[in-house]
């Protein structure tokens, strides 16, 4: 499965836009980019996906590099709510015959803390 | 649409006994996968069913078993007990499963602790 790498945390002011990286230097065509992010005591949630355009929905964009090399999802203007573990996640065609291609391999994520 | 629920949502068992989780999906869902998260190895995957047939597994043990009820609702089940399969367990549902751009709506999940 091809891998992503993200800050391990990084840190925002509440109101402020914030910019969360991630890598994933082999990614294949039919990759897409998933963001998924989980909030304490939770489960993740769905947050956004993109293949090669960038993406607007409610809760975020996400702008991919023309390369498709690599992803940024910005927050617009974080609340005290935004504080979570996002995670970068990149989703292939389920597998012939089975394997785990299709589901969501999750890495360690971006620990973001957003302060008052 | 109510969400994914997951029963019971707190577990403690003791070393060498089996536990079994329930999940039930959003409706209209087919496909469940459940997932087991611990601090030292983060969210990984254990399996998925779709149609009441398993069709994707992760790298754990046999211990590990699952099953999908003709309504989509999916139990798992670990036998013999060990420390280390203490972690929380998510289960997450989508209409699909597997492909590249379907959503997973996630439950909140059951903390089994093993004593």
């Amino acid at each position: 499965d091809a891998k992503t790498t993200q800050p391990n945390s990084m840190e925002s002011n509440e109101e402020e836009p914030v910019h969360l990286p991630c890598n994933h230097s082999t990614i294949s065509g039919t990759d897409y980019i998933h963001w998924y992010r989980q909030l304490p005591s939770q489960g993740p949630e769905y947050v956004i996906h993109g293949l090669t355009s960038n993406v607007n929905n409610r809760m975020a964009s996400l702008a991919i590099a023309e390369d498709r090399k690599s992803s940024t999802l910005i927050l617009h203007r974080a609340t005290l709510r935004d504080a979570a573990v996002y995670y970068c996640i990149l989703r292939a065609t389920h597998g012939v015959g089975g394997g785990s291609q299709g589901n969501l391999i999750f890495g360690k994520g971006t620990k973001l803390s957003v302060k008052p | 649409k109510a969400g994914v629920t997951q029963t019971p949502r707190y577990l403690i068992k003791t070393r060498g006994q089996q536990v079994t989780l329930s999940c039930s999906p959003i409706s209209g869902h087919r496909s469940v996968s459940w997932y087991q998260q611990t601090p030292g190895q983060g969210l990984q995957f254990l399996f998925e069913y779709f149609s009441e047939t398993q069709r994707n597994k992760g790298n754990f043990p046999g211990r590990f078993s699952g099953r999908q009820f003709s309504n989509s609702r999916s139990e798992m089940n670990v036998s013999t007990l060990e420390l280390g399969d203490s972690a929380l367990y998510l289960c997450a549902s989508s209409q699909q499963g597997a492909f590249r751009t379907d959503t997973q709506y996630f439950g909140p999940g059951t903390r089994l602790t093993v004593l």
